[in-house]
């Protein structure tokens, strides 16, 4: 147990539509990364959040957003659904920005099917 | 941008065989993390390095900071068929924060 917790861990919803995944880092670390898998492919970086504040951003499309709360979890809003959106998402944390404490600590992951 | 190429894409082996795989950057890198992931779930750390040159061993695996500071290697002895996954490197400049991601060297053990 990586003490990264995801949820829902699936999710089915169709094309359209409008979902939220959530992650509640380790207790601690401050830095949130958030990551999208396709089927057979590697993790494409979407966003990350440390303390609060968006620091770097990666391939995330304009349909979807993301934000840190005061208490350190995060959400993922994903909207307008298509079916290339199907896909694992994986949150992970690290305790901070250092290089000392550049280990990432994943969830499970969602797994968003969009129909 | 930064770019980090990891080989080979997928390696097919015989239980008990050694294998090696390594990533290599376009940049100098200050730390390297080495992740197994098993099918449906998340990745899992294996080792971390933090210096040019360290080398990490975590029972069969074995890790290397390459001298360069572009590059790292993982080793696998005497594989066994739980080793089977896909395992993915990661690194980080001094410049950003951001965890670069190599693509992922697929295991397969031949039955």
């Amino acid at each position: 147990d990586s003490g990264v917790t995801q949820t829902p861990k699936h999710l089915i919803t169709a094309t359209g539509q409008r979902v939220t995944l959530r992650c509640s880092p380790r207790s601690g670390d401050l830095s949130v990364y958030w990551y999208q898998q396709s089927l057979d492919q590697g993790l494409q970086f979407l966003i990350q959040y440390y303390n609060g504040e968006e620091r770097a951003k990666g391939n995330i499309l304009e349909r979807f957003s993301a934000q840190q709360f005061p208490d350190l979890h995060s959400e993922l809003n994903l909207s307008s659904l298509e079916l290339g959106d199907s896909a694992l998402y994986f949150c992970a944390s690290s305790e901070a920005l250092s290089d000392a404490r550049a280990e990432a600590f994943f969830g499970q992951g969602t797994r968003l099917t969009v129909v | 941008g930064q770019q980090l190429n990891q080989s080979p894409q997928s390696m097919f082996i015989q239980e008990g065989e050694d294998v090696s795989m390594n990533c290599t950057s376009s940049s100098i890198f200050n730390t390297w993390l080495w992740y197994k992931q098993d099918p449906g779930e998340g990745p899992v750390l294996l080792i971390a390095l933090y210096k040019a040159g360290e080398l990490t061993s975590n029972g069969r695996l074995t890790a290397q900071f390459g001298i360069t500071r572009k590059d790292s290697f993982l080793n696998i002895s005497a594989s066994i068929p739980s080793d089977v996954g896909i395992y993915f490197c990661a690194g980080r400049a001094s410049s950003n924060y951001q965890l670069i991601w190599g693509a992922g060297t697929k295991l397969i053990i031949k039955p």
